[in-house]
């Protein structure tokens, strides 16, 4: 079975902390995903990458950074936390396909972020 | 603009009462569409893909059928313990191997006792 782990299941920081959120998959996915997720809005990306020390911005990556150093894991990053940023953050990975196929990602059990 | 629409947004079924989730898509070039179930304060869980039209995969109650335009998730005789939110995703574009996934916002199903 896929496992994706998060470092935190919750986390409670205060406006203006910097903010690391770890994820680790252990089945060697090349792809993984960063999603934030509120009420209403769906799941939507943040960041994804698609192999160590590769990155692209997702629909929202304003106020966020990633970093991926080792291909199992995938860290997201608040540089300075705000209000608006308290959030369900999910992390997710996936196989990398070729163009015309698809595959499905395997998401972790997320991390509930307060920020006050 | 690539699209994923749910309806309804909320359903309250007795348990047994079958019933079923709508995922609308539009999308330029489908190359599969996902049905994830998420349970309160977990993420999401994957249950199908369906790549095609014409399409049906079915795992204990549930049943997902995929046409051109929509897929749904049949719910038949369900129990309390298939209440959650399920969600609808697509990947679509005929270029690229990113495996970028638009979501729904998903259906809240409650089934009664």
């Amino acid at each position: 079975d896929v496992k994706v782990t998060q470092s935190s299941r919750y986390l409670v920081k205060r406006t203006g902390e910097k903010v690391f959120l770890e994820c680790v998959q252990d089945m060697d996915h090349e792809n993984m995903f960063w999603y934030r997720q509120d009420p209403g809005l769906g799941l939507r990306l943040i960041y994804f990458s698609y192999d160590v020390k590769m990155k692209e911005k997702g629909d929202i990556p304003e106020g966020y950074s990633v970093s991926r150093e080792k291909k199992e894991r995938f860290s997201l990053i608040l540089e300075s936390a705000s209000t608006n940023q308290t959030s369900m953050y999910l992390c997710a990975s996936s196989l990398i396909v070729p163009s015309g196929s698809s595959y499905e990602q395997y998401f972790g059990p997320g991390t509930r972020l307060t920020v006050t | 603009e690539d699209q994923v629409t749910q309806s309804p947004e909320a359903l309250r079924l007795q348990e047994g009462e079958s019933s079923s989730l709508n995922c609308s898509y539009t999308v330029s070039g489908l190359r599969g569409l996902f049905w994830y179930r998420q349970d309160p304060g977990k993420g999401p869980e994957f249950l199908f893909t369906l790549y095609s039209a014409g399409e049906e995969k079915e795992k204990e109650r549930l049943k997902a059928t995929l046409t051109k335009k929509e897929s749904f998730l049949h719910i038949t005789a369900p129990k309390p313990e298939d209440s959650a939110t399920y969600l609808c995703a697509v990947q679509a574009g005929y270029g690229g191997a990113t495996n970028k996934l638009i979501f729904g916002t998903g259906t809240l199903l409650a089934v009664q006792p």
